[in-house]
């Protein structure tokens, strides 16, 4: 079975471009995040869907990050305006169920490295 | 409020030896805990978790670790190192929350095996 797929792997963007990342979750999981992990650091919550509401963006660091999951399957987290500080590697993860289950594994994908010149 | 803190960035074991990483954690709440490993360009597989069930747990690729609440500890052990085991490893923690159950990480551990 396939695991959590995203794309591109490697993106190069200029300072001020706009950049999108996509996810493909695990078919039938519930529950979406997407974390953001600086070089040498712990991955760092960003937002979380469960199906296609957007049910905590807390972790968004400026208003130039938004994602998306409008069929409740594939997501998109689109950074506008990039900067050299966007740069890192954002990780997207799947989990079958939502609500309250703590105990529920997140499946993670290869991750998105970004690099903002 | 959670956190975990993992000590020791790095970590160097020779072959054969026994893999010690560190973690504690605090929640206000019961929490539940992993570890996660990831090995260069890939993404994060799970070694194993704590779910309020046997404090001792037993995970992939022969790690365990033990859930201490009176030490607030969560620390992942293996008896005896291979040189396939070197990679970062992250403790991470949650509970259960209306809004969802985002895990929080520790820093890491990075664990070198010398032949």
């Amino acid at each position: 079975g396939a695991g959590v797929s995203q794309s591109p792997r490697y993106k190069v963007a200029k300072r001020g471009q706009d950049v999108a990342l996509r996810c493909d979750p695990i078919s039938g999981h519930v529950s979406l995040f997407w974390y953001q992990q600086a070089l040498g650091q712990g991955p760092e919550f960003l937002t979380y869907f469960q199906n296609e509401a957007q049910l905590d963006k807390s972790g968004l660091p400026s208003d130039r990050f938004f994602a998306e999951r409008p069929e409740g399957s594939v997501s998109t987290l689109k950074i506008q305006r990039t900067q050299q500080e966007d740069s890192a590697v954002y990780l997207c993860a799947s989990s079958l169920v939502g609500g309250l289950a703590g105990t529920d594994t997140q499946y993670f994908g290869p991750g998105t490295r970004l690099t903002v010149l | 409020a959670q956190s975990v803190t993992q000590l020791g960035s790095h970590v160097s074991v020779s072959e054969g030896a026994l893999v010690l990483l560190r973690c504690n954690y605090s929640s206000s709440v019961p929490p539940y805990l992993f570890w996660y490993v990831q090995y260069p360009n890939q993404g994060l597989q799970l070694l194993l978790k704590y779910t309020s069930a046997a404090t001792l747990v037993k995970g992939i690729n022969g790690f365990e670790a033990e859930f201490k609440k009176s030490e607030t500890s969560f620390h992942l052990t293996k008896p005896s190192a291979h040189m396939s085991d070197a990679a970062e490893y992250f403790c991470a923690v949650t509970t259960n929350n209306n809004a969802g159950n985002m895990l929080t990480f520790g820093g890491g551990t990075r664990l070198m095996v010398k032949p």
